[in-house]
């Protein structure tokens, strides 16, 4: 069982906007502005694709944003296309004593 | 171009040992940190814990205190994860990760996973 809950599958169709959310606790997400989001695909490794809850690293689509409300992170993804088809999972820093958690991971399926 | 190199496929036997070493290129300095993260099959990411590169400070998941050394030789720039007493439920991919600078507690280096299978 992992620290952050995240949905289990997602899907939407080409084009579509999509969100993905995160949540966690007071301890960990509601907590710190260090949220990361992590793109993954089989046999390969994660891709940062936001950190600090919002900001994007170079190269990133901007149609990739994230944000945060509480305990609860999202991420969303804008004009939804075939390659971003992929595993996504959450990260925050939890404090000085658990340091780091994830959220299990969410597969999007596009249509 | 800060690259991360993990050592190859494991197949250990419950019980055992195993040290995965992670060799870092193209950092200016040592002032960087190497976390440790695994995925098990059908399963998330999940933390191990973190390595100061320049002093050799660690931070262990609390699942894996007494179970994880993290260790790390400056002049090779290697990190190195060992974990003990393996079960079967340890099979994963476990992953160095670090970050190339500006992103704090977030992961944009990755190195390219190393398969660990426990079984007998």
């Amino acid at each position: 069982q992992s620290a952050l809950t995240q949905p289990a599958s997602v899907s939407g169709s080409p084009g579509q906007s999509i969100t993905i959310s995160c949540t966690g606790t007071s301890s960990d997400v509601g907590s710190y502005n260090l949220v990361s989001w992590y793109q993954h695909y089989p046999g390969k490794a994660p891709k940062l694709i936001i950190y600090e809850g919002t900001k994007r690293p170079s190269g990133v689509s901007d149609r990739f944003s994230g944000s945060k409300s509480g305990n609860t992170a999202s991420l969303t993804i804008s004009g939804l296309q075939a390659e971003d088809e992929a595993d996504y999972s959450c990260c925050s820093y939890a404090g000085s004593s658990t340091f780091v958690v994830f959220g299990g991971g969410t597969k999007l399926t596009v249509l | 171009q800060v690259q991360l190199l993990q050592s190859g496929t494991e197949v250990k036997e419950p019980g055992a040992s195993v040290k995965v070493s992670c060799k870092a290129s193209g950092y200016r300095s040592t002032s960087y940190g190497i976390s440790w993260v695994r995925q098990a099959p059908g399963q998330g990411l999940e933390w191990m814990g973190w390595i100061t590169v320049y002093n050799g400070k660690t931070n262990y998941a609390q699942k894996f205190q007494g179970r994880v050394t993290m260790t790390t030789d400056t002049s090779t720039s290697t990190a190195y994860m060992d974990l003990r007493s393996l079960r079967s439920d340890d099979t994963a991919v476990y992953y160095c990760a670090g970050d190339s600078g500006g992103y704090v507690w977030a992961f944009d280096l990755w190195g390219q996973g190393t398969m660990v299978t426990v079984s007998s």
